[in-house]
């Protein structure tokens, strides 16, 4: 099993509210990602999570806040988001230097 | 710094015909390499990666890429391609060992006709 669950597929949120994305994998992966992506643009790295900790912020704005409840779950909490937030976003996950395998995304949209 | 670079933005192959996606990296050291696919609105599916070892690299869905450190390159190529293989082509470069911190291309978008 490869698969990397996301929820939900598809969110419209106003700025002034609070939501998360959930990220589930059952692979044993310790290593796990998020990732955001823009329309006709390649992801880009937000944060990292390996043995449950936090290991890479990539200066990400503090309205996104990343959780990592135990090793199957990933969360990102969103509050006071603006409309250029909107965008795709993916979580992955990853063995110890292995390859990453993407969830199918949360198309997040901020009006 | 690292990079990598996909020159081809836009390619269209007719149905049959072979293809190869070109992707040249910039890295320092020995660079973890992937190819990832993805469709409209869906998430990156892993087609292949290049650690170590063998510089030919098989993949699923008949994909195959080679590894050329004299070149820099990872090129992704299939025989003959079909209708459903029409997608957006990602090249990535690990940089921290694995996949701990990946770089992406800016991605081919592949078209093929009928």
């Amino acid at each position: 099993d490869t698969e990397v669950t996301q929820t939900p597929k598809h969110l419209v949120m106003g700025m002034t509210n609070k939501k998360s994305l959930k990220c589930e994998q059952h692979m044993g992966h310790r290593a796990m990602y998020w990732y955001k992506q823009k329309a006709k643009k390649p992801p880009e790295l937000m944060f990292v999570y390996s043995y449950e900790k936090l290991s890479i912020n990539e200066s990400v704005p503090s309205r996104f806040s990343p959780e990592c409840p135990n090793s199957s779950l990933l969360n990102l909490h969103l509050h006071a988001l603006q409309p250029e937030d909107s965008a795709l976003y993916l979580c992955a996950s990853s063995q110890d230097g292995g390859a990453a395998f993407f969830g199918q995304g949360t198309r997040l949209t901020v009006v | 710094a690292q990079s990598v670079t996909q020159p081809d933005i836009h390619i269209t192959v007719s149905e049959g015909a072979s293809l190869e996606l070109r992707c040249n990296y910039s890295y320092g050291a020995t660079p973890y390499l992937f190819w990832y696919v993805q469709s409209p609105g869906q998430g990156l599916q892993l087609l292949l990666k290049y650690f170590s070892g063998d510089t030919l690299v098989q993949g699923i869905k008949g994909f195959e890429a080679e590894f050329k450190r004299s070149q820099s390159s990872f090129n992704l190529r299939k025989p003959s391609v079909h209708w459903s293989d029409a997608a957006e082509y990602f090249c990535a470069v690990g940089i921290q060992g694995g996949s701990e911190k990946l770089v992406f291309g800016k991605g081919t978008k592949l078209t093929v006709n009928p």
